[in-house]
């Protein structure tokens, strides 16, 4: 059974702060790791894609890969209050489809 | 620009009737994917297409839900009989992994409520 777990939150960071969102996934032999941002009301918008280890960079979003480990994360720089959303977590095992994690929910306070 | 559409974005209907909703994919995109969205559940994937084929329907209630796609640019879910523990959000989702990767893209969701 694939499993993707997430902290359901809330977590609240001051405006300015880094948010750190973490994520495990229960099989080792995974491939490919995804970050989705979900407004209340909205559709899972895709923002970050890791597929090896490290870390990836884009904007103010650094995503972060320890397959070792089994573990992957979203670190939010300069944390705004329009971030505030669920960050869904989904990992892609081979060729099947996309297994989401429940999401945390993030705050920003301003 | 390139978006999955999916229709209609809100239903409301009565126990027992049949709902059907629509979803036009990515144009050339190769894979097709239905989720429904819950609170307590989380994301959950109901159904799986590639180039139009079924792959995976193992998390769909197989006497009351189907699903199709009857050509490239159209999947349809549909439910009959409805019962009010389907009420969720219906997301479609396309992605194209002609190159090993598959990212998915959602469309805006079918909220369905059953009374």
């Amino acid at each position: 059974q694939k499993e993707v777990e997430q902290n359901s939150g809330p977590l609240s960071v001051p405006e300015g702060a880094i948010a750190s969102l973490n994520c495990t996934y229960s099989d080792r032999v995974s491939q490919s790791f995804f970050w989705y941002r979900q407004y209340s009301g909205k559709s899972p918008e895709l923002i970050m894609s890791i597929y090896s280890n490290g870390d990836k960079e884009d904007g103010r979003f650094t995503a972060q890969l320890n397959k070792a480990s089994q573990y992957v994360s979203l670190l939010i720089r300069d944390s705004q209050p329009s971030d505030s959303a669920t960050y869904l977590c989904a990992v892609r095992w081979g060729n099947t489809p996309l297994v989401f994690g429940k999401g945390t929910r993030l705050s920003v306070i301003a | 620009d390139a978006r999955v559409t999916q229709t209609p974005r809100d239903k409301v209907t009565e126990m027992g009737q049949e709902v059907t909703m629509r979803c036009q994919p990515i144009l050339g995109h190769n894979t097709v994917f239905w989720y429904r969205q819950t609170m307590m559940q989380g994301l959950e994937l109901l159904a799986y297409f590639r180039n139009r084929a079924p792959l995976d329907d193992s998390g769909m209630p197989k006497d009351r839900f189907s699903a199709e796609m009857p050509d490239a640019t159209l999947a349809t879910l549909k439910i009959q009989p409805s019962e009010p523990r389907d009420s969720a959000v219906y997301f479609c989702a396309s992605g194209s992994d002609g190159t090993g990767v598959t990212e998915a893209f959602f469309g805006q969701g079918t909220r369905l409520t059953v009374v």
